[in-house]
């Protein structure tokens, strides 16, 4: 079957780093995505990879390892605003988002 | 203002009772999807469009229909809804093919009673 793994609630300090993970097994591989949902909303696109390496986007970065069947997001410089839900999704060989259930991150001052 | 919209926001329905989510997107995207968000659950697929006049089933299709008319709409109908339906459903659309990015509507809080 497919599967989407990710811690299920991470909690950071106001000004650091965090790193959330990613493993996932699917059938077949397009890209894999990052998206942020803040509670009650929607989820909203972060990052997108489809070949191994760093993405940077500002305070945000995300990692593919191919061979690994791994990823990560990093955030930098964390604020009180970046407490959310970090959705991880890879799109299979069907063009098909496999979802995981989501990292919540709480910060704190 | 570009976007998908959703309608409505919240419902509170019996159990039984027939029930049509709405979704409208301006973005000209080809493809559509529904999902259906559960806590401890990822977002799991209802059905999805991938253009104008086809539809296909996703993860969690039963107790589902859709139909895809235009571009711009692609409506969600629970025929006989029933309590495992209480959820919250986001609709989302894509440029399938291109950037294949995924972009959401605000979502619609389903209760069944």
């Amino acid at each position: 079957g497919q599967n989407i793994d990710q811690p299920t609630e991470m909690t950071a300090t106001e000004g650091a780093i965090v790193q959330i993970n990613c493993t996932y097994q699917t059938s077949g591989f397009n890209g894999l995505f990052w998206y942020q949902q803040h509670a009650g909303e929607a989820p909203t696109f972060l990052s997108y990879n489809v070949l191994d390496g760093l993405e940077e986007k500002g305070r945000f970065s995300s990692f593919l390892s191919r061979s690994k069947g791994y990823s990560y997001l990093l955030l930098k410089e964390l604020q009180m605003k970046d407490s959310a839900s970090y959705l991880c999704a890879v799109m299979d060989s069907n063009y098909q988002l496999i979802w995981g259930a989501g990292t919540k991150l709480i910060i704190k001052p | 203002i570009a976007g998908i919209t959703q309608a409505p926001t919240s419902q509170i329905l019996a159990a039984g009772r027939r029930m049509t989510l709405r979704c409208t997107q301006d973005m000209r995207h080809n493809a559509m999807y529904w999902y259906r968000q559960d806590l401890g659950l990822g977002l799991r697929l209802i059905h999805y469009s991938n253009t104008a006049g086809t539809t296909g089933k996703g993860e969690v299709p039963d107790g589902y229909s859709v139909s895809r008319a235009n571009t711009d709409d692609f409506p969600l109908t629970l025929a006989s809804a029933v309590p495992s339906q209480t959820s919250v459903y986001f609709c989302a659309s894509s440029d399938l093919g291109s950037t294949d990015t995924q972009y959401f509507g605000p979502g619609t809080r389903l209760t069944v009673l």
